[in-house]
C-alpha cells in the first residue's frame, strides 16, 4: 500500500482559498485514483472530490463549483484548490487512494487540520 | 446522492461480546460498500469492501454481508481495540458517500 501525506497553512481566511497537497510515496502516482475527504470536528466525512493522472476529475456536486484537483506526476503529488472558503470549509482534510473506479478508499494520510478564520 | 444510514448511533458493548451494526443505502449500490473503523485522531482504516471482503490485515473476527440496500458489520468477539467509530460508505456511485457513523463503546 502507498503511503499519503498531506501537507497545507493550517490556517485561511474567510473568502480566500484552501490550497492542499499530498504527496505520494511507496508507488507510482500513475496507478491508482486520487481522492480528498474532509472530517469536520465531532462529524462524520465528506468525499470532497477524486481525479486520476489523466487528468479526469469528479467533485462532490455541493463543492463543485469551488474545487479544482491537479496532479504532478513528477513530483508524484496531487493537490486540492477551495476556493471562497467559509467557516463551514475548518475540517481535517485527508488524502486517500482508491485502487479503480469501483474501489474503496484503501490507504489514507494522517490528515491536515485546516481552519478557516479571520 | 445516495444516503446512507447507520444505525444504533451508539452501541454499549462488554469485551468478548458480539457487535451487529447495520447501514442502509436509499437506493441500490449493488455490493460497493466499504467498512472504516476510526480512533480518536486517527484516519480511516478500511476494513471491509465489496460488501464482505476484508482488507489486508484485518482480522477475521470482522465480517460482512449484505447487498442492494441492507449491510451489516458484525465484530464476532470485541476486543479492546475494536473500541472505535465505525463508518459504511458506499463506492458504487457519485458522489461518494458516508453514514454518519456508529460509535461501538464499552458496556
Amino acid at each position: 500500500q502507498v503511503q499519503l501525506q498531506e501537507s497545507g497553512p493550517g490556517l485561511v481566511k474567510p473568502s480566500e482559498t484552501l490550497s492542499l497537497t499530498c504527496t505520494v510515496s511507496g508507488g507510482s502516482i500513475t496507478t491508482y485514483y486520487w481522492n480528498l475527504i474532509r472530517q469536520p470536528a465531532g462529524k462524520g466525512l465528506e468525499w470532497v472530490g477524486r481525479i486520476y493522472t489523466s487528468g479526469s476529475t469528479n467533485y462532490n456536486p455541493s463543492l463543485k463549483s469551488r474545487v479544482t484537483m491537479s496532479v504532478d506526476t513528477s513530483k508524484n503529488q496531487f493537490s486540492l484548490k477551495l476556493s471562497s472558503v467559509t467557516a463551514a470549509d475548518t475540517a481535517v482534510y485527508y488524502c486517500a487512494s482508491s485502487g479503480g473506479y469501483y474501489s474503496p478508499f484503501d490507504s489514507w494520510g494522517q490528515g491536515t487540520l485546516v481552519t478557516v478564520s479571520s | 446522492e445516495i444516503v446512507m444510514t447507520q444505525s444504533p448511533a451508539t452501541l454499549s458493548v462488554s469485551p468478548g461480546e458480539r457487535a451487529t451494526l447495520s447501514c442502509r443505502a436509499s437506493q441500490s449500490v449493488s455490493s460497493n460498500l466499504a467498512w472504516y473503523q476510526q480512533k480518536p485522531g486517527q484516519a480511516p482504516r478500511l476494513l471491509i469492501y465489496g460488501a464482505s471482503t476484508r482488507a489486508t490485515g484485518i482480522p477475521a473476527r470482522f465480517s460482512g454481508s449484505g447487498s442492494g440496500t441492507e449491510f451489516t458489520l458484525t465484530i464476532s468477539s470485541l476486543q479492546s481495540e475494536d473500541f472505535a467509530v465505525y463508518y459504511c460508505q458506499q463506492h458504487n456511485d457519485w458522489p461518494r458517500t458516508f453514514g454518519q457513523g456508529t460509535k461501538v463503546e464499552i458496556k
